[in-house]
């Protein structure tokens, strides 16, 4: 089956830039998806097919997969950021959702 | 607004069964595909099961499959997740999500609050 790989947590001061990426075999021909998680709380779709941005999500939320890894991008984090965020693709070969193991970002 | 509001969770023993209700509103629930996810705690989310606008496309994770089944009402903007033979692993909170997607499942832009199943050994 498919396998999604994210570092387990990324830290990042106020004001800076918080890049986290999710790994998987030929991922640049997948559609990746972003998903914003915090407790409590439903999950937030914050990219689609890449690089998409949902209506009312920051422009400093941003995405790109141009290769291994696909990457998200948190430009200027607050600390209303900090929050476990999950790439998703389906996987055509299996018929089944596949979500990476998730990254916890981590506001200094 | 789109909503979707959950209910139908508890507290069952192991091998017992529950049925999960989804109602939505706020769109024409007939035009789009839904999906379930649940997460367990300290986990991530996984997905288990799609069914298309029609209700004639179904998908499920293997983990699933035979156990689970996943119905929709388009009269009633309902969706449902008919739950059997639990077990203690699938504890977890159970969401129901639209999709934006057609055929099958692609990506999941709005979600209901969850409710939470509990299996007790």
């Amino acid at each position: 089956s498919y396998i999604l790989t994210q570092p387990p947590s990324v830290s990042v001061a106020p004001g800076k830039t918080a890049r986290i990426t999710c790994g998987g075999n030929n991922i640049g021909i997948q559609a990746v998806h972003w998903y914003q998680k915090k407790p409590g709380q439903a999950p937030v779709l914050v990219v689609y097919d890449d690089s998409g941005r949902p209506s009312g999500i920051p422009e400093r939320f941003s995405g790109s997969n141009s290769g291994n890894p696909a990457t998200l991008t948190i430009s200027r984090v607050e600390a209303g950021d900090e929050a476990d965020y999950y790439c998703q693709v389906w996987d055509s070969g299996s018929d089944h959702v596949v979500f990476g193991g998730g990254t916890k970002l981590t506001v200094l | 607004e789109v909503q979707l509001v959950e209910s139908g969770g508890g507290l069952v023993q192991r091998g017992g069964s529950l049925r999960l209700s989804c109602v939505a509103s706020g769109f024409s629930f007939s035009d789009y595909s839904l999906n379930w996810v649940r997460q367990a705690p300290g986990k991530g989310p996984e997905w288990i099961s799609y069914i298309s606008s029609g209700g004639g496309t179904i998908y499920y994770a293997d983990s699933m499959k035979g156990r689970f089944t996943i119905s929709r009402d388009n009269a009633k903007d309902s969706v449902f997740l008919q739950l059997n033979s639990l077990r203690a692993e699938d504890t977890a909170v159970y969401y129901c999500a639209r999709d934006r997607g057609g055929s099958y499942p692609y990506s999941f832009d709005h979600w209901g609050q969850g409710t939470l199943v509990t299996v007790s050994s």
